[in-house]
């Protein structure tokens, strides 16, 4: 269990806009960015949001990033069969010197 | 073109050693952090290590403190993963990733390489 909670699962249909959350604390989220991360099935994760709300170079300006307070969100617009992946937040933990990563959600586009 | 490639996975028994290496290319390793994350089999995400650029600094999650060793060859452009005393709760797929600081996020990644522990 980790100290930065995202739901298990979302949906949504083609087309559609869809929210996944990331709570946290005011000793990580509170004082520290958050990343997105999103994971295609048997591939390795790739980076899609960083500094809360900051896209990658190719990464569509469907996905969106916020932050306020000790919560995070991932807001996808527009959605296609092809993002059904498992989405990841992170967070630095500076207590560790290293990220902590929420469960994850696993996005299915019906 | 950025690449991460991981080596050095398999079966190993519980108490044994395996040493991951992770070849990268396309992009100055050496002004680089670098980490390891990894996956238990349909678990989620977990970081393991990070190390600096000179190897001069290094973190560790908690339950790998004292077993697992992070180092980096920058002549190489070579990262490495120690791992001794291996548990069952170690099997996992390990990625290496290139870590940004200020602000801080794994930018890229490779395809990982399969440790299992078992007897």
């Amino acid at each position: 269990q980790s100290v930065v909670t995202q739901p298990p699962s979302a949906s949504g249909t083609p087309g559609q806009r869809v929210t996944i959350s990331c709570s946290g604390s005011s000793s990580n989220i509170g004082i520290q960015t958050v990343n997105w991360y999103q994971q295609l099935p048997g591939m390795a994760p790739k980076l899609l949001i960083y500094n809360n709300d900051q896209r990658p170079s190719g990464v569509p300006d469907r996905f969106s990033g916020s932050k306020s307070g000790t919560s995070a969100s991932l807001a996808i617009s527009g959605l296609l069969s092809e993002d059904e992946a498992e989405y990841y937040c992170a967070v630095w933990d500076m207590s560790l010197n290293g990220p902590v990563f929420g469960g994850g959600t696993n996005l299915a586009v019906l | 073109e950025v690449h991460l490639v991981e080596s050095g996975g398999g079966l190993v028994q519980p108490g044994g050693s395996l040493r991951l290496s992770c070849a990268v290319s396309g992009f100055t390793f050496s002004r680089s952090w670098m980490g390891w994350v990894r996956q238990a089999p349909g678990k989620g995400l977990e970081w393991v290590a990070n190390i600096n650029q000179d190897g001069s600094e290094k973190s560790y999650v908690d339950s790998v403190k004292g077993r697992f060793t992070i180092s980096r060859d920058n002549a190489q452009n070579s990262l490495y993963l120690q791992m001794h005393n291996l548990r069952a709760e170690d099997t996992a797929v390990y990625y290496c990733a290139s870590l940004r600081r200020g602000p801080w996020h794994f930018d890229f990644w490779g395809r990982g390489t399969l440790v299992i522990v078992s007897s």
